[in-house]
């Protein structure tokens, strides 16, 4: 089956203790990127990765850090957590950044900065 | 920069009531244009898309769109709503700039309760 499987799904954490939230699908696709979701802000891009060892930063990219090293696996790693960053984390890949190819979502990742 | 908007945060409708959700998108040129839908509690999937062809698009679940490019528009509509619908729903745009880059925006969401 398709899909896009997100690690853990639901965390609490304290101010500064390093985490990564790993992504891996298995559907052979090259473009993969983080989302995250707040309230009345929508999804906003993290980071975004068109192809293995190709990352660039999305829209708010602040206190993340992600890698490409294999084609489908796109971990996020925040190196020192703060309460801003709670939210809920979606991962997301699709065939490639290419026209009209469908963005496949993870099933979210809910964290908590305390 | 390309950017989304969703004019209605939040519906509330009757079952067997008509849909209909803005998305107005800002960007002039090649765009891609998705509807998606997120259940409680539940991760985002796609409802419907746009790339070429035919602007009115059908999805699943009886809801189609209508890709309107001199209103740069994409609403989202159904006939007639079921209490099963209630979802938040969003447009997304992918905005296609030239040397393969291409930026997906996604707008704030709507958030839909039907009443039984």
């Amino acid at each position: 089956e398709a899909q896009v499987t997100q690690n853990p799904r639901y965390l609490i954490t304290v101010t500064g203790k390093k985490l990564t939230v790993t992504c891996s699908q298995n559907m052979n696709h090259e473009y993969m990127s983080w989302y995250r979701q707040d309230p009345g802000l929508g999804l906003r891009q993290i980071y975004y990765s068109m192809n293995v060892e190709v990352t660039d930063k999305g829209d708010v990219p602040e206190g993340y850090k992600v890698s490409r090293k294999e084609k489908r696996n796109f971990p996020l790693i925040l190196e020192s957590p703060s309460p801003n960053q709670t939210s809920l984390y979606f991962c997301a890949s699709s065939l490639s950044a290419g026209s009209g190819n469908t963005i496949y979502f993870g099933e979210g990742s809910w964290l908590t900065v305390v | 920069a390309q950017s989304v908007s969703q004019h209605n945060h939040h519906v509330i409708l009757s079952e067997a009531a008509s849909l209909e959700l803005g998305c107005n998108y800002s960007y002039g040129g090649t765009v891609n244009l998705f509807w998606y839908v997120q259940y409680p509690g539940q991760h985002l999937q796609l409802l419907l898309k746009y790339f070429s062809g035919d602007p009115l698009v059908k999805g699943i679940k009886g809801f189609e769109a209508e890709f309107i490019k001199s209103k740069f528009s994409f609403n989202l509509r159904k006939p007639s709503v079921q209490w099963s619908d209630t979802a938040e729903y969003f447009c997304a745009v992918n905005a296609l700039y030239g040397g393969g880059y291409q930026k997906v925006t996604f707008g704030i969401g709507t958030k839909l309760q039907v009443i039984p």
